[in-house]
């Protein structure tokens, strides 16, 4: 049950677009295509963005999008806008658990 | 729409217990796996637990492996989660959620604090 690896924090300007990385294991990201990613906003409970490695949900701007590579997933924010200044969380389901990655801040410069 | 309200939360000193609920609406309860999830002050998210639709199948974090319990009554459509030998790093805001789904947590709750401390 050890955390996924995602970067601390990163930044970019209104407009341009940031990828986060979120690293596990053929055990859990490797293994199934069930990585999710979460919003959150500070002082608000997480918000689905996207499941199955690359679905958006319902209400979701096109602008967030998702996808994996071995057992790394990653989702890319274009044209970002103020609005998405937040916490971003991945997850992974594996066969008795969902782990977390351990955030991600990002900055609308 | 889709509702989950957790209370329960407060202060415990540290040995004792609690009792989290979580009250669905909007969606038949019963159909579906719930969660719980912690978030320590100004730490990222950790899951807890999950249950499956009818009860049968249960997991835990180690973290709380044998002082947590999660349980739900589906005819009041309503997730538990019994918390004992609370610890200070216990301390966080508790959110249920609905899933896992295909993996997916698609719904929370808006969260309930829990206070360990003496």
């Amino acid at each position: 049950q050890s955390a996924l690896t995602q970067p601390a924090s990163v930044s970019g300007s209104p407009g341009q677009s940031i990828t986060i990385s979120c690293t596990g294991t053929s055990s859990d990201v490797g293994g199934y295509n069930y990585v999710s990613w979460y919003q959150q906003h500070p002082g608000k409970a997480p918000k689905l963005m996207i499941y199955e490695v690359s679905n958006r949900p319902s209400g979701v701007p096109d602008r967030f999008s998702g996808s994996k590579s071995g057992n790394t997933a990653s989702l890319t924010i274009s044209g970002l806008q103020a609005e998405d200044e937040a916490d971003y969380y991945c997850s992974s389901y594996t066969s008795s658990s969902v782990v977390f990655g351990g955030g991600t801040k990002l900055t609308v410069l | 729409q889709v509702q989950l309200v957790e209370s329960g939360g407060g202060l415990v000193k540290p040995g004792g217990s609690l009792r989290l609920s979580c009250a669905a609406s909007g969606f038949t309860f019963s159909d579906y796996y719930m969660s719980w999830i912690r978030q320590a002050p100004g730490k990222g998210l950790e899951w807890v637990s999950y249950i499956s639709s009818s009860g049968s199948t249960i997991y835990y974090a180690d973290s709380v492996k044998g002082r947590f319990t999660i349980s739900r009554d589906n005819a009041k459509n309503s997730l538990y989660l019994q918390m004992n030998s609370l610890r200070a790093e216990d301390t966080a805001v508790y959110y249920c959620a609905r899933g896992p789904v295909a993996g997916t947590l698609d719904y929370w709750g808006q969260g309930t604090l829990v206070t360990v401390s003496s």
